[in-house]
């Protein structure tokens, strides 16, 4: 059974700190990895998705790395901004049909 | 649509009401997924639909919760008898793919909010 375990819980940096996000996974045979924003009170935002051929995906100032034999991913925001502040989540498939996710990074951003 | 669309937004149940709960996915997206989100958790899988046949309903937590896509489209996802420990936030998310978890980008609504009082 696939269990994606995210750290810190939580936290807090001051603007334009960059800062990295962590999740580790149990199952290595994953197919991809993926990283999702969540506003309160809002759904999933997808931000990377890490095919398990690759090693790392960028969009703008997020850089996502993959780990397969470590069982590791890493979320790197570089210069953040306030409007960064928002849930973090990553996700591995447990099967083909379904994702398990991690509890989040919470991740506050301050002026 | 332009997005997953769910509804309603909010609803409040007195316990052992019935509720239904509406997903109007992407226009042609193959796969749909319903997520249950308790209040500082990650989302827990519940149940997967390809067009309208439902491959995967493991994540079901008990036989009150039912989930439909009876043209391949639309889905409801219903709870009968609704509990308090039933209070979530309940995610549906499509792709356009076959067995997204695997390849595809997957595309969440905003969530219906069940409060079971």
């Amino acid at each position: 059974k696939q269990e994606v375990t995210q750290i810190p819980a939580a936290l807090s940096v001051p603007e334009g700190e960059n800062l990295v996000l962590n999740c580790s996974f149990t199952d290595s045979a994953i197919y991809n990895l993926q990283w999702f924003r969540q506003d309160p009170g809002k759904g999933l935002t997808s931000l990377l998705l890490i095919q398990s051929s690759q090693r790392e995906q960028t969009s703008g100032r997020l850089n996502a790395s993959l780990d397969k034999s470590s069982g590791r991913s890493t979320l790197y925001i570089a210069a953040s901004q306030p409007g960064d502040s928002a849930t973090y989540l990553c996700a591995g498939p447990g099967t083909a049909s379904k994702l398990t996710f991690g509890t989040g990074t919470r991740l506050q951003v301050t002026l | 649509g332009a997005g997953v669309s769910q509804s309603p937004r909010y609803k409040v149940a007195k316990r052992g009401q019935d509720v239904a709960l509406r997903c109007d996915p992407i226009s042609g997206h193959v796969s749909l997924f319903w997520y249950q989100q308790a209040l500082g958790q990650g989302p827990e899988f519940l149940t997967y639909f390809q067009n309208e046949a439902q491959l995967d309903k493991s994540g079901l937590p008990s036989d009150r919760f039912f989930a439909e896509r009876p043209e391949g489209s639309v889905s409801t996802l219903k709870i009968q008898r609704t509990q308090q420990e039933d209070s979530a936030v309940y995610l549906c998310a499509s792709s356009l793919l076959r067995y997204a978890g695997a390849s595809g980008e997957l595309f969440f609504g905003e969530g219906s909010r069940l409060t079971v009082l």
